[in-house]
């Protein structure tokens, strides 16, 4: 059965350092997700993309965070320069379709930590 | 702004025990909600969505709009259940897709 993949399983970086997590959405899908958890908080949303363009954002979302789909099989979450509170767990998804009832595959997630 | 609550961190049960995770919600407008499942060392993966009304694993879950719930009932719990469980919400119309997600519930049966 198709997974969504992520890469590496933990990153460790200094402050002020940019990072970039790698994600791998299963093949026919057209709908891809970044979401985070802090640890012992819940998962929170980041980013939609779709189309070559984020549909949707939300306010962690800010100018220190970039995605990218470079060619046809990732897609990145790219944050310029680290902080103390970017430590989490980040989850990739994708979806084939939007709309009611798409499912979101979930990848097994990158635990970021922040030095 | 949609909200999820998900009032119990810890649920603990025998085996064998009736099992109800309670999940709250708050959205103006018409919600999709969701059930997802996190077991030990595995990813985040779908159980059930209210718009399929189906029965996964035994578990079922009806949405209440009158008391904005999606409460996750099991007649008998197993083992095999012990698991992180987070009720997500979703737009059901209006465009976007994005989960707002509980807190989660540790799900614990214990023999």
């Amino acid at each position: 059965e198709p997974e969504v993949t992520q890469t590496p399983s933990h990153q460790v970086t200094q402050m002020g350092q940019e990072v970039i997590l790698r994600c791998v959405p299963i093949s026919n899908h057209l709908y891809f997700y970044w979401y985070r958890q802090i640890l012992g908080q819940k998962v929170e949303f980041l980013v939609s993309f779709y189309n070559n363009e984020i549909s949707e954002k939300s306010e962690i979302f800010d100018d220190q965070f970039s995605v990218e789909r470079p060619d046809g099989s990732n897609f990145t979450l790219k944050i310029r320069s680290t902080k103390l509170e970017d430590s989490a767990m980040y989850f990739c998804a994708s979806s084939d379709i939007a709309g009611a009832s798409n499912e979101q595959f979930f990848g097994p997630g990158t635990r970021l930590t922040v030095l | 702004a949609q909200r999820v609550t998900q009032p119990e961190k810890l649920l603990s049960v025998f085996k064998g025990a009736p099992v109800e995770l309670k999940c709250n919600y708050s959205y103006s407008g018409s919600p999709e909600l969701f059930w997802y499942v996190q077991y030990s060392r595995q990813r985040l993966q779908l159980l059930l969505r209210h718009i399929s009304r189906e029965s996964i694993k035994g578990f079922t879950a009806d949405l209440n709009k009158g008391e904005t719930s999606f409460h996750l009932k099991k007649p008998f719990a197993q083992e095999e259940d012990s698991a992180m469980y987070y009720c997500a919400l979703k737009k059901l119309t209006g465009g976007g897709n994005k989960l707002t997600f509980g807190t989660g519930t540790q799900l614990k049966v214990e023999l």
